[in-house]
């Protein structure tokens, strides 16, 4: 149980692009959705915190013209990176939890490359 | 200073040994704390959940919270390769869901 899937698994765009990553619950209702960012060998950067239904919740510093969220059912969450560059190219993992619970559960990554 | 601390090591142990990590944390209001194990290029898996001082056993694996000293432990019995992997620790409670992690303990179990 509790598994998260995200798709692509890998990107490779050019800039000025723009890029979606879908993050989805498998076998459970996601009320909440998280969305890291995570460079080689640190921790992981949380980026935002959406609600299905809600506007996202951003991290100080985290431009949110530049990485739209939409969480549109209890099972999909999805993040653009708009007009992308190379700073953008990073690992990007979503998570969710239910409402029942603090866990929260990790997708497989995606790794972003902007050319 | 960080809200959580993690000692990134890297960590090199023999196989069978028992292995330590460990976490201290700042904030009092943290409620919940978890270990995650990370294999490289994939998401963390979620290892153990606690939410109040005290042990919490499952297989090989012991989690530890002391409150009082705001400290987080993670022991594994009889390390195997298969273990090798980066575990991080994450303590919750003071926003809704919101976790904050550790830096993270990079451990190699060699045969």
């Amino acid at each position: 149980g509790a598994v998260v899937s995200q798709h692509p698994s890998r990107v490779i765009c050019k800039s000025g692009t723009s890029v979606k990553i879908e993050c989805r619950s498998l076998d459970f209702q996601a009320t909440t959705m998280f969305w890291y960012r995570q460079f080689p060998k640190q921790s992981l950067m949380l980026m935002a915190t959406s609600n299905e239904g809600s506007k996202a919740t951003y991290e100080q510093g985290v431009e949110k013209d530049k990485f739209l969220i939409n969480h549109a059912s209890l099972t999909l969450s999805t993040l653009t990176v708009t007009s992308a560059h190379p700073e953008d190219s990073s690992f990007y993992i979503c998570s969710a939890s239910e409402a029942s619970g603090y866990e929260q559960y990790f997708g497989p990554g995606t790794r972003l490359t902007v050319t | 200073q960080k809200e959580v601390e993690q000692d990134p090591g890297p960590l090199s142990v023999p196989e069978g040994a028992i292995v330590s990590l460990n976490c201290t944390y700042s904030n009092s209001a943290f409620q919940y704390f978890m270990w995650y194990r990370q294999y490289s290029r994939k998401g963390p898996e979620l290892l153990m959940y606690t939410y109040s001082s005290g042990n919490k056993e499952d297989g090989r694996f012991t989690a530890q919270v002391d409150k009082s000293s705001k400290y987080i432990s993670l022991f594994i019995r009889d390390s195997q390769p298969s273990d090798s992997a980066t575990y991080l620790c994450a303590a919750g409670g003071t926003s809704y869901g919101k976790l904050t992690f550790g830096q993270g303990t990079i451990l190699t179990v060699h045969p």
